[in-house]
């Protein structure tokens, strides 16, 4: 248990439908990051929050929509997705952005149909 | 911008015997370095981390790694390895001192055969 919750862990979504993932982190941390992980591919960085505000989105197509409403909750709303945006999608979270230390949950798997 | 470069894919290895995983990372002035391990179906958990001081960094599960700035490696190394230690190994990088996000390796996949 690293502190950092996701929901759900598995996800099945067809390429009309809207969801959403939930990331909970029960740190006190202020930061926190939505990261795409594919296979053979790095992770990749997708969008970066500090106390509540966005400070980073890494050109992320604006069929992710992500949802801070404070410092614990993060959330990234899906729609009309394609199927090469099956991965699985970890959250992290850390002191506040810069900081050396990341924590992070155990992911979502995401499959689109 | 940084980078993080993990030699080998995957490295398979008889249950007890000695491992190295290789990371090199692009040059900075200073740098922070992590290695987390990903088991199956899970997330990442951190394993070690580099900050600064002693340039040998041991973790959690007998794994330690050692820092050399000459050659811009982190690489992990465990002296007897078990079954349980299967799983995806990833190296990362942060800027010291800076805003800057963790990099990311692409991982090495670590099979640990009876």
């Amino acid at each position: 248990e690293t502190g950092v919750t996701q929901t759900p862990r598995h996800l099945v979504m067809g390429m009309t439908n809207k969801k959403s993932l939930k990331c909970e982190q029960h740190l006190g941390h202020n930061a926190m990051y939505w990261y795409k992980q594919s296979a053979k591919k790095p992770l990749e960085l997708m969008f970066v929050y500090n106390f509540k505000e966005q400070t980073e989105n890494n050109s992320v197509p604006s069929r992710f929509s992500p949802e801070c409403p404070n410092s614990s909750h993060l959330f990234l709303h899906l729609h009309t997705l394609q199927p090469e945006d099956s991965a699985l999608y970890l959250c992290a979270s850390s002191q506040e952005t810069g900081w050396p230390e990341a924590f992070f949950g155990q992911g979502t798997r995401l499959t689109v149909v | 911008a940084q980078s993080v470069t993990q030699l080998d894919s995957q490295v398979p290895v008889f249950e007890e015997a000695p491992v190295e995983l290789r990371c090199n990372y692009s040059s900075s002035v200073s740098v922070y370095l992590f290695w987390y391990v990903q088991y199956p179906n899970q997330g990442l958990q951190l394993l070690l981390k580099y900050l600064s001081g002693s340039t040998l960094v041991k973790g959690i599960n007998g794994f330690e790694a050692e820092f050399n700035k000459s050659q811009t490696s982190f690489h992990l190394r465990k002296p007897s390895v078990h079954i349980s230690d299967t799983a995806e190994y990833f190296c990362a990088v942060r800027d010291g001192g800076s805003q800057g996000n963790l990099i990311f390796g692409k991982g090495t996949k670590l099979s640990v055969k009876p």
